[in-house]
C-alpha cells in the first residue's frame, strides 16, 4: 500500500488567514485526491489534483478558496483561504490504487480548528 | 441527487453481539463499493471492498459484507464484535468508472460495550 504523510496533523488557526497542508506520496501517482470531513458529518471530495494540469473542483468547491498546487507526482497542497469557523475540519488527502480493482489510499488526515 | 445512506448513526453493542450496518446507494450504474473504519484518531483503514464477482464479500478482522444490486445495498456484517471493532464505519461508493472518486456515507459510530 503507498505510505501517505499529510503535514500539518492539526492546527489551531485565526480566522481570515489561511493554511496549507501538504501531502506527500512515497511513491509516484497520477491522481491525487482532497476530501473534507466536517464535524459528524461524512467525507466530502473537495477536488482531484492531477499533476500537469489545474485541479478539478467538485460542486461547491472553488479555487479561490481551496487553491491546490500538483507540482509533481509524489506531492500536492491544499490551502484553505481566508478561513471562518465554517472551515473546521479534518482534511485528507488520498491517491489512487495501485492497479485496477484495487482501492483508494488515505493519508491520516490534518485536524484544521478556526476561532 | 447520486447519495449513500447509512440509516444506524450510533450502533452501541455487548461484546459477542451480531452487528449489520446499512448502506444504501442511489447510482443505477456499475458502481465499485467499499466499507472503511476509522479507529479514535487514526486515519482510514480498509475492511473489504467489492468490484466484481461472488457478492458476498470478506474482508478483514472477521468482516463481511453482501452486495444485492438489486436493492442498491452493500451491508457490513459481524457475528460477533469485540470491545476493539469500536470505530467509526464508512460505506464508500466509486461510480465513476476508471476514477478513484469516492462518495461518503455519513459513517456509523459503533460502540461495544465490554
Amino acid at each position: 500500500s503507498a505510505v501517505i504523510s499529510q503535514k500539518p496533523s492539526r492546527d489551531i488557526c485565526q480566522r481570515g488567514t489561511s493554511l496549507t497542508i501538504q501531502c506527500q506520496v512515497d511513491s509516484q501517482v497520477t491522481m491525487m485526491f482532497w476530501y473534507r470531513q466536517q464535524p459528524g458529518q461524512s467525507l466530502t471530495l473537495i477536488a482531484t489534483a492531477n499533476q500537469g494540469s489545474e485541479a478539478t473542483y467538485e460542486s461547491g468547491f472553488v479555487i479561490d478558496k481551496f487553491p491546490i498546487s500538483r507540482p509533481n507526482l509524489t506531492f500536492s497542497t491544499l490551502t484553505v483561504s481566508n478561513m471562518s469557523p465554517e472551515d473546521s475540519s479534518i482534511y485528507l488527502c488520498s491517491v489512487e490504487g495501485w492497479t485496477v480493482n484495487t482501492e483508494a489510499f488515505f493519508g491520516q488526515g490534518t485536524r484544521l480548528t478556526v476561532v | 441527487a447520486q447519495s449513500v445512506s447509512q440509516h444506524n448513526h450510533h450502533v452501541i453493542l455487548s461484546e459477542a453481539a451480531s452487528l449489520e450496518l446499512g448502506c444504501n446507494y442511489s447510482y443505477g450504474g456499475t458502481v465499485n463499493l467499499f466499507w472503511y473504519v476509522q479507529y479514535p484518531g487514526q486515519h482510514l483503514q480498509l475492511l473489504l471492498k467489492y468490484f466484481s464477482g461472488d457478492p458476498l464479500v470478506k474482508g478483514i478482522k472477521g468482516f463481511e459484507a453482501e452486495f444485492i444490486k438489486s436493492k442498491f445495498s452493500f451491508n457490513l456484517r459481524k457475528p460477533s464484535v469485540q470491545w476493539s471493532d469500536t470505530a467509526e464505519y464508512f460505506c464508500a461508493v466509486n461510480p465513476f468508472s476508471g476514477t478513484y472518486k469516492y462518495i461518503f456515507g455519513t459513517g456509523t459510530r459503533l460502540k461495544v460495550l465490554a
